[in-house]
């Protein structure tokens, strides 16, 4: 099983509303991470977990909240958020290999088109 | 930190045609480079990775050469069909146990039948 789920596939939320992203996988694998992609533009990459703790928060702001309860599920709750905000949330896990040469396969989930109002 | 640049932005060409998309990037120490297709509406899905020490690498229609005294790696498709029409992004990512990916600003080709 190669696959990254995510739900769900669209939400509309408002700027006083909360809602959570949800993502799982079940390749066994360690890392997982959370992209913001806006239209036209690659992903931007927002944090990475390795073995459940964070180790990357690329100065997102706080309004963005991650969480990883366990190795197979990362998610991403949401408060206070602003239309800017609006976007595809990519969620993707790779292996985590310590002492690896080099980089590892990243696979993405189909993402969340989120829509702030 | 790491820049990757991708060009063409746009890409036309006819169904059969082969097409090509160049990257370069600046980080010597970067040492994986994947090639992402996505599809409108969907999520990034990995077509075909390189590490440095590869020059080459080849998957059925698709292959990817690497340049690492150049710094600059490319995206070779042989007799496009419609269904590659999409968006394509290189990344290139330094060593360490996960991946953290320096996306180009990606490719849109386009395939005519």
């Amino acid at each position: 099983d190669t696959e990254v789920t995510q739900t769900p596939k669209h939400l509309v939320m408002g700027m006083t509303n909360k809602k959570s992203l949800k993502c799982e996988q079940h390749m066994g694998h360690r890392a997982m991470y959370w992209y913001k992609q806006k239209a036209k533009k690659p992903p931007e990459l927002m944090f990475v977990y390795s073995y459940e703790k964070l180790s990357i928060n690329e100065s997102v702001p706080s309004r963005f909240s991650p969480e990883c309860p366990n190795s197979s599920l990362l998610n991403l709750h949401l408060h206070a958020l602003q239309p800017e905000d609006s976007a595809l949330y990519l969620c993707a896990s790779s292996q985590e290999l310590r002492g690896q040469g080099s980089g590892n396969e990243q696979f993405f989930g189909p993402g969340t088109r989120l829509t702030v109002l | 930190g790491e820049n990757v640049e991708q060009h063409p932005s746009t890409l036309s060409v006819q169904e059969g045609d082969s097409a090509v998309i160049k990257c370069t990037y600046s980080d010597s120490a970067s040492n994986y480079f994947p090639w992402y297709k996505q599809e409108l509406g969907k999520g990034p899905q990995l077509i075909i990775d390189i590490r440095s020490n590869v020059g080459e690498k080849k998957d059925q229609r698709i292959a990817v050469t690497l340049n690492k005294t150049a710094k600059h790696f490319s995206l070779h498709i042989t007799e496009t069909q419609p269904e590659d029409s999409a968006v394509y992004f290189c990344a290139a990512s330094r060593a360490r146990g996960y991946s953290t990916l320096t996306f180009g600003k990606g490719t849109m080709l386009l395939v005519s039948p």
